[in-house]
């Protein structure tokens, strides 16, 4: 399976509103509402910030949300902070049992 | 709450061979399928290969099949990764995860802290 696209890099000043979009095909973002959002900081692992398209799991502030349309997904974080620094990943399920990752957006705080 | 231990990384060589295991507590380790995820140096996310709760079902990753293989004991809570003909490409920290339920992943919550596997020549 071929990676989810992401960009590379995005980056707002606090108080600000990002989205990252995640582009897939109808293989896997198009056809199932199982995409995931992960956050990772620099040498730590990964954490699930929002699961099916847009459900955020308990603990996880609302100022982060999901959506998608088509083949592409979205995460946006509203009211930038200084703690929302870090690596973002989508996740969707691709069929047969398997997975596939985007590769990756580094969001900067300005 | 929820934790999850890999172990088992190291140094190996191309065509070696090393197992990693994962020890989980704090949950009903059997009613949740779990799987494994790397991540190599500077690079994003890959997903490795996944197993149901029973340990029934088992499912891979292109580059690793055939060659890595996936199985679990529920008596022991621990779930393992035997990665055999190792290539150089194979050298990620390795994560294990929880999955939703015991049949399927649907999201990958919570994560381990990762064991690194560095294949050198």
């Amino acid at each position: 399976q071929s990676a989810l696209t992401q960009p590379a890099s995005v980056s707002g000043s606090p108080g600000q509103s990002i989205t990252i979009s995640c582009t897939g095909t109808s293989s896997d973002v198009g056809t199932y509402d199982l995409v995931s959002w992960y956050q990772q900081h620099p040498g730590k692992a990964p954490k699930l910030m929002i699961c099916d398209v847009n459900k955020r799991p308990s603990g996880v502030p609302d100022r982060f949300s999901g959506s998608k349309s088509g083949n592409t997904a979205s995460l946006t974080i509203s009211g930038l902070q200084g703690e929302d620094e870090a690596d973002y990943y989508c996740c969707s399920y691709a069929g047969r049992y398997s997975w596939v990752f985007g590769g990756g957006t580094k969001v900067t705080v300005l | 709450e929820v934790q999850l231990l890999e172990s088992g990384g190291g140094l190996v060589q191309p065509g070696g061979s090393l197992r990693l295991s994962c020890a989980a507590s704090g949950f009903t380790f059997s009613s949740y399928a779990m799987g494994w995820v790397r991540q190599a140096p500077g690079k994003g996310l890959e997903w490795v290969s996944s197993i149901t709760g029973s340990g029934g079902g088992t499912y891979y990753a292109d580059s690793v099949r055939g060659r890595f293989t996936i199985s679990r004991d529920n008596s022991k809570n621990t779930l393992y990764l035997q990665m055999n003909s190792l290539r150089v490409e194979d050298t990620a920290v390795y994560y294990c995860a929880k999955g939703k339920g015991a049949g399927v992943i649907d999201w990958f919550d919570p994560w381990g802290q990762g064991t690194l596997v560095t294949v050198f020549s």
